[in-house]
Formats: structure tokens, C-alpha cells, sequence
């Protein structure tokens, strides 16, 4: 199994909502990612994991709030989100973080923020 | 500041032709250079990597030329298809550190003719 899941595809929120996006992998990798991505632009680094634990973040506002429960799965908790924070939820892992590891992303979340 | 620059911001080739995207980097401690493919509502992949040991690397019509001294690397497909079309962003990361993580360039669409 070479991929990493995502669910779900698309999510429709109110601002007063509170939600969750999955991802999962069973590659062996021990680190896994969050990206946010705005359309026509690259993706935006938000959290990592290295070793279930975190070790990045990149000064992501509280209403995001990640988790890794198991080497195999991330999870990332919304709540109270802005109609800004609409945009494509990636995950992606690697073996490990940094060196020549190669990162694998997932299809993406499409989130909207109403 | 942008670490990674990328060049045209779009491309527009010919079937069969040769498509040609360029890359500038600043931060001489970067070492692993990955460029990434995305298709509309996917998840990037990775293409191809270089480390800044070789000066080319192939991959079937995949080509990446990387010269150290000038701080460049650029992307070349050979005999371009339609379905080749897509956003393609370069990328950049240390090796080592904790923080090690990848800086996208902004990304270009390129439409391949048929």
C-alpha cells in the first residue's frame, strides 16, 4: 500500500461547527504532515509529526488543532473556523522527516467555511 | 522573502514540444530539490529529485538539470503530451535539522496543445 487516505473529500462547515479530517497511511512512515493550499498557490506547511509526537508548528491559529493517535494516523480537529480558512487540506508522510525522504500527499480535503 | 523562485509563472507548449520550467534558489543549505506535479482537485506528487551531487538526472521524458554554482535547477519534459498539463511546483529542503522542510516555489500551469 503506497497511498495516503483522506476523508473526508469535501467538507461543509459553518463557522460555529466543529469537524474533523482523517488521514491515514500504512507505509511504515513515521512522520506525517498538514499543508494548507489556497488555489493557484503551493502548499503551506501547518503541522508535523515525528514519531506521533509534534514537532512543528507553524504558528497555526488554535481553531486548528492536530492529533496523531498511531503511527498510521493523523487527525486534524476544526473548530470555530473563518470563511479564509476555505481552502484544500492536504496530508502527506514520509519515512522520516528531513534528509532525502520523499513525502507522499494525500488527494486532499476540500474544506468550506461558511 | 522567497527562498524558492520559480519561472514563467505559466506555460503554454505545443504536443511533442519541450516544456522547460526553471527554478532559483538562495539558500545555499538547501540540498535535496524535488519537483511536484498537481492536477486539479489532487493532492501534489512527487516527479523527480535531485541532490546537488549530480548535475542531471532523467526519469523516462523527465529531466532535471541542477547547476550548483549559479543556484538553478529546472524541470524538462521531453515531447510533451496533454496530459501533461498540470501545476508544477519546485521545492527545496535542507537536509538535516528538525526543521527541515520543503519551500515550494509558486508554482506554474502548463497547457500542453494537442
Amino acid at each position: 500500500d503506497t497511498e495516503v487516505t483522506q476523508t473526508p473529500k469535501h467538507l461543509v462547515m459553518g463557522m460555529t461547527n466543529k469537524k474533523s479530517l482523517k488521514c491515514e497511511q500504512h507505509m511504515g512512515h513515521r512522520a506525517m504532515y498538514w499543508y494548507k493550499q489556497k488555489a493557484k498557490k503551493p502548499p503551506e506547511l501547518m503541522f508535523v509529526y515525528s514519531y506521533e509526537k509534534l514537532s512543528i508548528n507553524e504558528s497555526v491559529p488554535s481553531r486548528f488543532s492536530p492529533e496523531c493517535p498511531n503511527s498510521s494516523l493523523l487527525n486534524l480537529h476544526l473548530h470555530a473556523l473563518q470563511p479564509e480558512d476555505s481552502a484544500l487540506y492536504l496530508c502527506a508522510s514520509s519515512p522520516l522527516v528531513g534528509s532525502y525522504n520523499e513525502q507522499f500527499f494525500g488527494p486532499g480535503t476540500r474544506l468550506t467555511v461558511l | 522573502q522567497q527562498q524558492v523562485k520559480q519561472s514563467p509563472q505559466s506555460l503554454i507548449v505545443q504536443k511533442g514540444g519541450i516544456s522547460i520550467i526553471n527554478c532559483a534558489y538562495e539558500n545555499t543549505a538547501f540540498d535535496y530539490f524535488p519537483w511536484y506535479q498537481q492536477f486539479p482537485g489532487k493532492g501534489p506528487a512527487l516527479l523527480i529529485a535531485i541532490r546537488p551531487d549530480v548535475s542531471e538526472k532523467k526519469e523516462g521524458r523527465f529531466t532535471i538539470s541542477f547547476n550548483k554554482s549559479a543556484k538553478q535547477f529546472s524541470l524538462h519534459i521531453m515531447d510533451s503530451q496533454p496530459g501533461d498539463s498540470a501545476t508544477y511546483f519546485c521545492a527545496a529542503r535542507k537536509r538535516h535539522g528538525a526543521n527541515s522542510k520543503l519551500t515550494f516555489g509558486k508554482g506554474i500551469t502548463l497547457s500542453v496543445r494537442p
